[in-house]
């Protein structure tokens, strides 16, 4: 069975500064996918990562993919509070266009 | 350009009613449909996935079903509700290697 794991869970941070958030999954995929969710509202697709190595950049986030270890980050680089949201990293399970999704990191940015 | 519609966007049902939320995607054809959950807080679980008309694989064993009777409508019900069954569902279709989320349908049940 396919987990897909993030970390952290919750990140306060200040802005101006950068962080990372963490996306480990269990088994081999090609397929890694980046997205944002404001409160009670949808998902809003990032990124799509379809390569080891791949790596995207929009604005103040880029997401890269590291199959081999099975790991995506994603990097904000000096924050503003407009990107305060909780981020979903989501694999595709046997390239098949299942995702399985991580539990989120809830990010808050603060002055 | 493509779009998805969800509706009803917010409901509330007692426990052992009927549910019936509907999902239509415009400006494509033959797409992969989903339907995910959302719990409270929580991250969001793949519950079906339809690759064609009438065909329906579903992942998570539940009181709910669903259907898909036309190429780009995707249904889903149960004859019972739960309190379990609390949640922000999100209809999500594919053209190939992404996949767009709808906005979303939030059932609570009383």
């Amino acid at each position: 069975e396919l987990k897909v794991e993030q970390n952290p869970l919750f990140l306060s941070m200040q802005e101006g500064k950068n962080y990372t958030i963490y996306c480990n999954y269990s088994t081999t995929s090609d397929r890694l996918y980046w997205y944002r969710q404001d409160p009670g509202k949808s998902l809003e697709s990032l990124f799509v990562l379809l390569s080891n190595g791949a790596v995207k950049q929009e604005g103040r986030l880029m997401a890269s993919l590291d199959t081999k270890a099975r790991l995506s980050t994603l990097h904000i680089t000096a924050a503003v509070h407009d990107l305060s949201a909780t981020y979903f990293c989501a694999v595709d399970e046997d390239n098949t266009d299942k995702l399985i999704f991580g539990t989120g990191t809830r990010l808050q940015v603060f002055p | 350009s493509q779009t998805i519609h969800q509706w009803p966007a917010t409901l509330v049902q007692p426990v052992g009613s009927p549910l019936s939320l509907e999902c239509t995607v415009e400006g494509t054809s033959n797409p992969n449909l989903y339907w995910y959950r959302q719990a409270a807080g929580r991250g969001l679980q793949l519950l079906f996935y339809s690759v064609g008309i009438g065909q329906i694989s579903s992942e998570v064993p539940q009181n709910l079903s669903a259907s898909r009777p036309q190429d780009r409508q995707f249904i889903l019900s149960s004859k019972k509700l739960l309190l379990s069954d609390s949640g922000f569902y999100l209809c999500a279709w594919s053209p190939r290697y992404t996949i767009y989320f709808g906005e979303g349908s939030w059932l609570t049940v009383v």
